[in-house]
């Protein structure tokens, strides 16, 4: 079966600038995650999905990122004005959930540098 | 929230050697994974393990979840194991089902 699909692989933007993202998942996966990574670290969770609604938002910076699920599939992340700060690989990952298993496999990235 | 912790933070090994990857965690969880992460970035599942032992080819892990704790095992290791080593966790009772917490990763080098 086909992985999780994002685009576009790298993107280097001004700060100020504005950017999106895109993820199609695993065919069949209900649940859709966005993570940041930043240089160093473990990823870190931006935002969950289960079909189109948001389960958990709590660590996106809602001044400036945004997401959405249209049809509960594609998902597309945005970040506006992006800073410096936001330097980072954009990760998207899916998982089924059935019963109690929620594997969770992930996307080749996106790696944004804002100078 | 839950904490995760990876030992040892680096490792440097010659090929064929065996090497023993630690993940300590602070709270029950409902799923545990390892991933390989790539020099291109991609991170690759190696094992979802949230109790119990499985073996895949060179690798195998261990997950004691009453203890708090899983094992990452590479046996005869090749320069193609390189790469950063995470081990991710979903806490168990948490609002967000499916949701990771991943440790700050193992970088393990292998030298031929």
């Amino acid at each position: 079966e086909a992985g999780v699909a994002q685009s576009p692989r790298y993107k280097i933007i001004e700060k100020r600038q504005s950017v999106a993202f895109w993820c199609n998942p695993i065919s069949g996966h209900a649940t859709l995650y966005w993570y940041q990574q930043i240089l160093g670290q473990g990823p870190k969770l931006l935002i969950q999905f289960q079909n189109n609604g948001v389960v958990d938002d709590s660590q996106l910076p809602k001044d400036r990122f945004s997401a959405e699920r249209l049809k509960g599939v594609d998902s597309t992340l945005k970040i506006q004005p992006a800073k410096l700060e936001d330097s980072a690989v954009y990760l998207c990952a899916s998982s089924r959930v059935t019963g109690k298993n929620t594997e969770a496999f992930f996307g080749q990235g996106t790696r944004l540098t804002v100078v | 929230g839950i904490q995760v912790e990876q030992s040892p933070p680096d490792l440097i090994l010659q090929e064929g050697a065996n090497s023993t990857l630690r993940c300590n965690f602070s709270d029950s969880v409902n799923n545990l994974q390892w991933f390989h992460q790539n020099p291109w970035g991609q991170l690759i599942n190696l094992f979802y393990i949230p109790s119990g032992t499985k073996q895949n080819g060179r690798l195998s892990a261990t997950t004691v979840a009453t203890e708090r704790y899983s094992l990452l095992y590479i046996s005869s290791s090749q320069t193609t194991d390189s790469g950063v080593y995470f081990c991710a966790v979903n806490r168990a009772g948490g609002t967000s089902y499916g949701k990771l917490t991943f440790g700050q990763g193992t970088i393990l080098t292998v030298h031929p």
